[in-house]
């Protein structure tokens, strides 16, 4: 059974750089039918889809972060990472890393339990 | 970006009543619906993809139905368990977006 976990900083300070890592346990990043994913969600609020990577490469931001965001992989450790610059305290969410299935139509089928982070000084 | 408007907002019901949540998409969009639970505390779950398939493990009173534009999810014997958060998120084109959620609490 697939698993994911993030982490990283639960405090990032206002106009530096939020970066959070997704572990995926029981399967392999690798797995060509999957885009591995980063959404967040604000206190009291919808989730909000940040962007996705596949493991060919592709990749496809949230154009409201686009300029600000990466999503990448480290295969070795069977991971993938969110980078987010310049961040401010609207970036203040719950982050979730997830798995989008193609077989399903793109539906997020597995999430992560959550991380929150706080931009604050 | 395609816009997801779920009503209603929020919803008060009785264990055992059959309820229905709807989500308008501001295009046509096919079947690419996933409707999703959320309790406090949780990641979301997902029940129902590509706008009427069962997700594996969910139970059957839950149901999805639509095509197009307009989409809805029927819960029909409300469980205890069911009182939750629940949204749809539309998967045809990116930015993936999701509707504002239905906060569906015990009568």
């Amino acid at each position: 059974q697939v698993q994911l976990q993030e982490s990283g900083p639960g405090l990032v300070k206002p106009s530096q750089t939020l970066s959070l890592t997704c572990t995926i346990s029981g399967g392999s990043i690798n797995s060509g039918s999957y885009y591995w994913t980063w959404i967040r969600q604000p206190a009291a609020k919808g989730p909000e889809w940040i962007g996705r990577m596949s493991v060919f490469g592709k990749t496809d931001y949230n154009p409201s972060l686009k300029s600000r965001v990466t999503i990448s992989a480290v295969t070795s450790r069977n991971q993938f990472s969110l980078k987010l610059t310049s961040v401010a305290a609207a970036d203040t969410a719950v982050y979730y890393c997830a798995r989008e299935e193609a077989n399903r139509g793109s539906a997020i089928d597995i999430w992560g339990q959550g991380t929150m982070v706080t931009v604050s000084s | 970006d395609i816009q997801m408007t779920q009503s209603p907002s929020s919803l008060s019901a009785y264990v055992g009543d059959r309820v229905t949540i709807t989500c308008r998409a501001s295009r046509s969009i096919s079947s690419f619906v996933s409707w999703s639970q959320q309790k406090p505390g949780q990641a979301p779950k997902l029940l129902i993809y590509s706008a009427s398939f069962l997700q594996s493990g969910v139970p059957s009173r839950f149901s999805g139905s639509g095509s197009g534009t307009d989409f809805t999810l029927t819960i029909s014997s409300l469980q205890p368990e069911d009182f939750a958060t629940y949204y749809c998120q539309q998967t045809y084109s990116t930015p993936y977006t999701f509707g504002q959620g239905t906060k569906l609490e015990v009568k």
